[in-house]
């Protein structure tokens, strides 16, 4: 069964804009929550990660995520893209002390 | 921040061939795992690696693949005899205590095409 769901292949923004990148799960427990962002040439980078309490977690390069429980998701986003921000994002989960990730979400960015 | 280094970058290869896929884990790091991504698809967990000891592995990772520690620095996965869908990026990962609690830190990757 597919754990984490990323509906969008592709996401293009213009610079400066806001970002929201989608990630559902489906997994019984309370699940540890990610996001890996993978620029070009680059290994699987953790921007952030979710395992209790505070909702809203904060991650790096001024990346946050909220998990919604009743939603099943776990959206990243970021109120002002940079260029650089161009890179391929994937959601992932564990599960069986195993990092289930999901097909990841390409985002370009409009200059 | 400490890295993870795999080499090559690139390795072709012909449908039959062995390969071997190198990685140079972070020093002090204790698991160790590879995880594949075909082109368009997720990014799959192959195997865990912990005191020169497979810990699991998934159903991917039949008899054709095989990981080492040579000496106590590398990490390598060896694939036996190539096949066409072997063609996929390959990460290297490691970390401290293991476990998805946490952080794994991950290789660049290596592009293997089986030709």
């Amino acid at each position: 069964a597919q754990s984490v769901t990323q509906p969008d292949i592709h996401i293009t923004v213009s610079e400066g804009a806001s970002l929201e990148l989608r990630c559902n799960y489906s997994y019984g427990a309370t699940p540890y929550l990610f996001w890996y962002v993978q620029s070009p040439g680059q290994g699987l980078q953790l921007l952030l990660k979710y395992f209790s309490g505070d909702t809203l977690v904060q991650g790096i390069k001024g990346f946050e995520a909220e998990f919604k429980r009743s939603q099943s998701s776990f959206n990243l986003r970021k109120p002002s893209v940079h260029w650089s921000d161009a890179a391929e994002y994937f959601c992932a989960v564990n599960r069986d002390d195993k990092i289930i990730f999901g097909k990841g979400t390409r985002l370009h960015i409009l200059p | 921040e400490p890295e993870v280094t795999q080499t090559p970058s690139h390795q072709v290869t012909q449908m039959g061939q062995e390969v071997i896929l190198r990685c140079v884990p972070i020093s002090n790091h204790l698991y160790f795992y590879w995880y594949r991504q075909i082109l368009g698809q997720k990014v799959e967990f192959l195997v865990s690696f912990y005191n020169n000891e497979i810990s699991e592995k998934s159903e991917i990772f039949d008899d054709q693949f095989s990981v080492e520690r040579p000496d106590g620095s590398n990490f390598t996965l060896k694939i036996r005899s190539t096949k066409l869908e072997d063609s996929a990026m390959y990460f290297c990962a490691s970390n401290l205590r293991g476990g998805t609690n946490e952080k794994l830190f991950f290789g660049s990757g290596t592009q293997l095409s089986v030709l």
